[in-house]
């Protein structure tokens, strides 16, 4: 059973570009948490998602970030039009029902040139 | 507003001492606090989780105490090990609502050979 999947690994995007990152959650996990890590800060909370519905955005910007779960596929996280201060590494974490524990991707890491 | 603050914000220590990390939390109605390790470029992998009425909890040489009374956990590692050096995170999930958690910012802990 392979963990969560993240890609791209590394991913550099020019200001005004968009940028997608991808989650595959571990096998049979239906919930998906996205956090964004600043350097030399701590994991903050963007968005819980399970299967095609948003379960809480509240940590999310409310312009130019989006998120989806749909039926099939990985989990995506959308940041349109970035700029520097996107650049962070963001984290995906899964888990099989709410309030269990959470089994976290590698991170895909940004930066806005 | 639910906080999460860990002390020190850094450690250095030698191989083979033991240390002590703390963390103090205001979330409420709690559920469970979670310590996690995470290396430099890595996800967060899970060490130990305690409920309400857990009060210490044990994985290898890594021990979680919880006083819920006074709102505060912390993580002691014995006969440290290079291997140590990470940030440990603690992580405290309000119970109800959507169950998401609020991470601390960590400590940076360092062992020295």
């Amino acid at each position: 059973n392979a963990g969560v999947m993240q890609n791209p690994r590394h991913l550099v995007r020019r200001r005004g570009q968009e940028a997608r990152l991808r989650c595959s959650p571990m096998k049979g996990h239906s919930h998906v948490y996205w956090y964004r890590q600043l350097p030399e800060e701590g994991l903050k909370f963007m968005v819980y998602l399970q299967k095609e519905n948003i379960i809480d955005e509240s940590g999310m910007p409310k312009e130019r970030f989006s998120a989806e779960f749909p039926k099939e596929g990985p989990s995506i996280l959308r940041i349109q039009q970035v700029v520097r201060g996107d650049s962070a590494a963001y984290f995906c974490a899964s888990s099989p029902i709410q309030n269990t524990e959470a089994f976290f991707g590698q991170g895909t890491r940004l930066t806005v040139v | 507003k639910n906080q999460v603050e860990q002390s020190p914000q850094s450690l250095i220590i030698l191989e083979g001492k033991n240390c002590t990390l703390q963390c103090n939390y205001t979330v409420s109605p709690f559920s469970n606090l979670r310590w996690y390790k995470q290396d430099t470029g890595r996800g967060p992998v899970s060490l130990t989780i305690m409920t309400f009425s857990e009060n210490t909890k044990s994985n290898g040489r890594y021990t979680a105490t919880l006083d819920a009374d006074t709102k505060q956990s912390s993580l002691h590692i014995t006969a440290s090990q290079l291997s140590d050096s990470a940030s440990y995170i603690c992580v405290v999930t309000e119970s109800g609502g959507s169950y998401i958690p609020t991470f601390g910012r960590g400590t940076s802990l360092i062992v020295h050979p």
